[in-house]
């Protein structure tokens, strides 16, 4: 079946600092999306990319998708303790899978 | 608030036990979905409904079973519980199902199996 990674699975940053998570699939996706999960929380939908190497970006988030589809990344610049909490894509195929997540902390 | 709705929001029972846990879509959406997280684990996809029909399978095991009723609204049925089924299930609901559409999520039940 279909799988998803991300690395890093675990993140530590100072508050400043920037971060980056990436997010890879084995096979094309007809788009990605992207979920952020506070600790305690529930996954609450960020954003959805669908062309080829598109880039869109929210405040002091970045996220692109590959060229080939297969690949996508989330970077945040100058992280915040608001930052903090788990970042999940999502590949869907034929369901809706989920990457592995990487966990954010943010050390003030 | 996402608009799906979860109950219980804790749980707790014995191993060998049968548990129901219930989720309302938000108001509009046909689809729901159910997931499994454990602890420091990633989101595990159990299965989909559409509109009362079941859409879509994922790692969901033969003592799980889940169902959606003509208004809607979901049961995941959890049976024979094991140590293991301790975990955190989410429901999430998008209007049709398409894969195009982001997912709304509850926010869970946390079953401990003791």
């Amino acid at each position: 079946g279909q799988q998803v990674m991300q690395i890093p699975q675990y993140q530590h940053v100072q508050e400043g600092e920037d971060f980056t998570t990436y997010c890879n699939s084995s096979t094309t996706l007809s788009n990605i999306q992207w979920y952020k999960q506070r600790p305690g929380g529930h996954p609450v939908f960020l954003i959805q990319l669908v062309k080829s190497g598109e880039v869109k970006k929210q405040k002091r988030l970045t996220f692109q998708f590959g060229e080939a589809k297969k690949n996508s990344s989330l970077h945040i610049t100058a992280t915040q303790t608001t930052d903090v909490g788990t970042y999940f894509c999502a590949g869907p195929s034929n369901q809706f899978y989920f990457g592995t997540g990487t966990s954010l902390t943010v050390i003030p | 608030d996402s608009g799906v709705t979860q109950t219980p929001k804790h749980l707790i029972t014995a191993t060998g036990q049968r548990v129901t846990l219930r989720c309302s879509p938000r108001s509009g959406d046909l689809s729901v979905y159910w997931y499994q997280q454990s602890l420091d684990q990633g989101l595990q996809f159990l299965i989909q409904y559409y509109n009362g029909e079941e859409r879509a399978k994922g790692n969901i095991l033969e003592r799980f079973s889940a169902q959606q009723f003509p208004d809607l609204h979901s049961e995941l049925n959890l049976s024979s519980l094991e140590l293991g089924d301790s975990a955190l299930y989410f429901c999430a609901s998008s209007p049709s199902g398409n894969t195009n559409e982001k997912l709304f999520f509850g926010s869970g039940t946390q079953l401990s199996v003791l």
